[in-house]
């Protein structure tokens, strides 16, 4: 099963561009990278999930460079709301029979 | 369309008494699966469920705990005997298939149920 690292707390601001970068060195030709986000005394929210280069929606972007060991989620313009652990998962079809492996995550803080 | 639903929110049990967690997935769901979240700690799998069939325990302590998905109503995380280190956040999810986040497919979580043992 592919392990992810990721910074244990990042500080920001409001209206700042945060990027959190997940490092997955063993991922598998057929994982995708997951994001998802979880505040105080709530079930984790899906934002996002990409197979390579670059996913955009609402919320969030997802970078993914050529040989897929790492990935960086970018919140663009972050506010106070924003401040909740973001998980960073590696996991594919099949491969860990539905079951979502979670690390423990980067407690992000956005500062007025 | 509702989402995930557990109940009771929060649960007060004295050690040695049983403790039921309900989960009513999504609609059209049929996928189930089980975590927890010990203070201070990240989400831990337990078990996947799909109706009336368990299809991955392995997260699942070997005593005392047990789930179900019957084919009718809720799936039930049944926590037996408890004990403070059962103190935790139980979370449900769903999902459509069984692709464990691929794409399309992700899981989608309850508001979770708290479980405090005195």
């Amino acid at each position: 099963l592919a392990k992810t690292t990721q910074p244990i707390s990042m500080d920001s601001y409001e209206g700042q561009e945060v990027n959190i970068t997940c490092s997955h060195n063993n991922i598998a030709t057929n994982d995708y990278i997951t994001w998802y986000q979880q505040f105080p005394s709530q079930g984790p929210r899906f934002i996002i999930q990409g197979y390579k280069t670059k996913v955009t929606n609402e919320v969030a972007s997802l970078f993914i460079p050529a040989d897929r060991k790492s990935s960086t989620l970018s919140l663009p313009r972050v506010s106070l709301s924003d401040t909740a652990v973001y998980y960073c998962l590696v996991g594919g079809r099949g491969n860990q029979g539905g079951k979502l492996i979670f690390g423990q995550g980067t407690e992000l803080s956005v500062k007025p | 369309n509702a989402g995930v639903m557990q109940n009771p929110r929060h649960l007060v049990r004295r050690r040695g008494q049983e403790a039921r967690l309900r989960c009513s997935p999504m609609k059209g769901h049929s996928h189930v699966y089980w975590y927890r979240q010990l203070p201070e700690e990240g989400l831990k799998f337990m078990v996947y469920l799909q109706k009336e069939n368990i299809i991955d325990e392995s997260g699942m302590p070997k005593e005392r705990f047990s789930a179900e998905f019957p084919k009718e109503g809720p799936s039930i995380l049944r926590i037996q005997q408890v004990v403070r280190g059962d103190s935790a956040a139980y979370f449900c999810a769903s999902s459509q298939d069984s692709s464990g986040g691929a794409l399309g497919n992700e899981q989608f979580f309850g508001p979770g149920t708290r479980l405090t043992v005195l």
